[in-house]
């Protein structure tokens, strides 16, 4: 059975603080997304990674991909309050275009 | 340009009713998915469809999910009968082929 699982679950921390969530997946999948959810919106995605060893910034978001280890991270540099949402990672199911997600990340950050 | 929606926001029936739940595509999209939340636990997903074909369907739980997308346009999931472990957040989301997937904002959807 294909698995994505995300840790932590939770998350809380200070403002100006830096942190990584981490995904690991049991596919061998060439594709790893990272999503962000608010509350009572869509899922924004945030980074589509393709390769080994890609590496995508966005502001004080870092995603990097390491496909032999089947991991992938999400780094915060510097939080800040607005970083606050749910952060999902999801890959490709098996030549297929189903995404399988991770359980997500409840990021809370605090002044 | 407009993304994906979905109506209605918010659904509470009672167990044993039937709900459905529709989802328009971005415009030009054939690939439809649906997926969903339940308690918390992760997104799953439902099935697919390209245009107004299925093509995957292997995440729908039981008989009691009847999805559909006539003209490959708009698409409805229709539950019936509802029951309380239906309850959860139902995804749809839209993608040109094999490219990165957009979702709309959910329909949360409690069974009581």
């Amino acid at each position: 059975e294909l698995k994505v699982e995300q840790n932590p679950l939770f998350l809380s921390m200070q403002e100006g603080k830096n942190y990584t969530i981490y995904c690991n997946y049991s596919t061998t999948s060439d594709r790893l997304y990272w999503y962000r959810q608010d509350p009572g919106k869509s899922l924004e995605s945030l980074f589509v990674l393709l390769s080994n060893g890609a590496v995508k910034q966005e502001g004080r978001l870092m995603a990097s991909l390491d496909t032999k280890a089947r991991l992938s991270t999400l780094h915060i540099t510097a939080a800040v309050h607005d970083l606050s949402a749910t952060y999902f990672c999801a890959v490709d199911g098996d030549n297929t275009d189903k995404l399988i997600f991770g359980t997500g990340t409840r990021l809370q950050v605090f002044p | 340009e407009a993304g994906v929606t979905q109506f209605p926001s918010h659904s509470v029936i009672e167990k044993g009713q039937t709900v459905t739940l529709r989802c328009d595509p971005i415009s030009g999209h054939d690939n439809l998915y649906w997926y969903r939340r339940v308690m918390g636990k992760e997104i799953k997903f439902l099935l697919h469809f390209v245009k107004e074909s299925k093509q995957d369907e292997s995440g729908m739980p039981n008989n009691r999910f009847l999805a559909e997308r006539t003209g490959g346009t708009y698409s409805t999931l229709k539950v019936q009968p509802a029951e309380l472990e239906d309850s959860g957040v139902y995804f749809c989301a839209s993608s040109q082929v094999r490219a990165r997937q957009y979702f709309g904002p959910g329909t949360r959807l409690t069974v009581t």
